[in-house]
């Protein structure tokens, strides 16, 4: 099947600073990706839309300015949380939908950011 | 608006038990896909099923089964013969159309004990 990866796959960072997570569609176009955040022990919920080549949809209650997306190419996607706080501290999961054919979606294995 | 239901939120069995995880969900769409993903400790989650609104056909792989009532809208799985390693945190979920953003619901932590 296809695969998407994250990067990394883990990061601690200081309160304050930027953190990037990159989303990649290893084997397959993805026109459409989509980012999740995961708090401890619940469960997954829809942070942004991100279409290659246009600007993200983001969710309600998700700052845009906070968490920043780029789709630049189809197979990458990449996350920025900007000045990161403790309260950012979570599982972020990509999917990447194909461009053509089933539209089928698959997960990345997911990024964990320990912001202290 | 669309909605996921897993009332089940822990369930504890002794390995070998059968058991069924529920699934109840709502949705205005008339086409729609609903899944099934589970989640072990290491977080990934992993793909298990994936079924159109139009296919109300049960399914078994291996040890798993899936049953799919559009009349009670609701999508049940059911592991046969539970083993230590089915334990994780098992995810439904729903899309309005292949491709689309899944909504997930609150998941079923499931534990098997020797």
């Amino acid at each position: 099947g296809a695969v998407v990866s994250q990067h990394p796959s883990w990061v601690i960072c200081k309160s304050g600073t930027s953190v990037k997570i990159e989303c990649r569609s290893l084997d397959f176009q993805a026109t459409t990706m989509f980012w999740y955040r995961q708090f401890p022990k619940q469960s997954l919920m829809l942070m942004a839309t991100s279409n290659e080549g246009s600007k993200a949809t983001y969710e309600q209650g998700v700052e845009k300015d906070k968490f920043l997306i780029n789709h630049a190419s189809l197979t990458l996607s990449t996350l920025t949380v900007t000045s990161a706080h403790p309260e950012d501290s979570s599982f972020y999961i990509c999917s990447a939908s194909e461009a053509s054919g089933s539209y089928e979606q698959f997960f990345g294995p997911g990024t964990r950011l320990t912001v202290l | 608006a669309q909605k996921v239901t897993q009332a089940q939120t822990e369930i504890s069995v002794v390995e070998k038990e059968d058991v069924t995880l529920d699934c109840v969900y709502e949705t205005r769409d008339t086409t729609y896909y609903l899944f099934w993903y589970k989640q072990p400790p290491s977080g990934e989650l992993v793909f298990l099923i994936r079924r159109n609104s139009f296919d109300e056909q049960n399914e078994i792989s291996g040890r798993y089964s899936w049953n799919f009532q559009k009349s009670t809208s609701s999508f049940n799985f059911t592991i046969t013969a539970s083993q230590v390693v089915d334990s994780a945190v098992y995810f439904c979920a729903l899309s309005s159309n292949s491709g689309y953003a899944l909504n997930f619901g609150k998941g079923t932590s499931l534990l098997v004990t020797p």
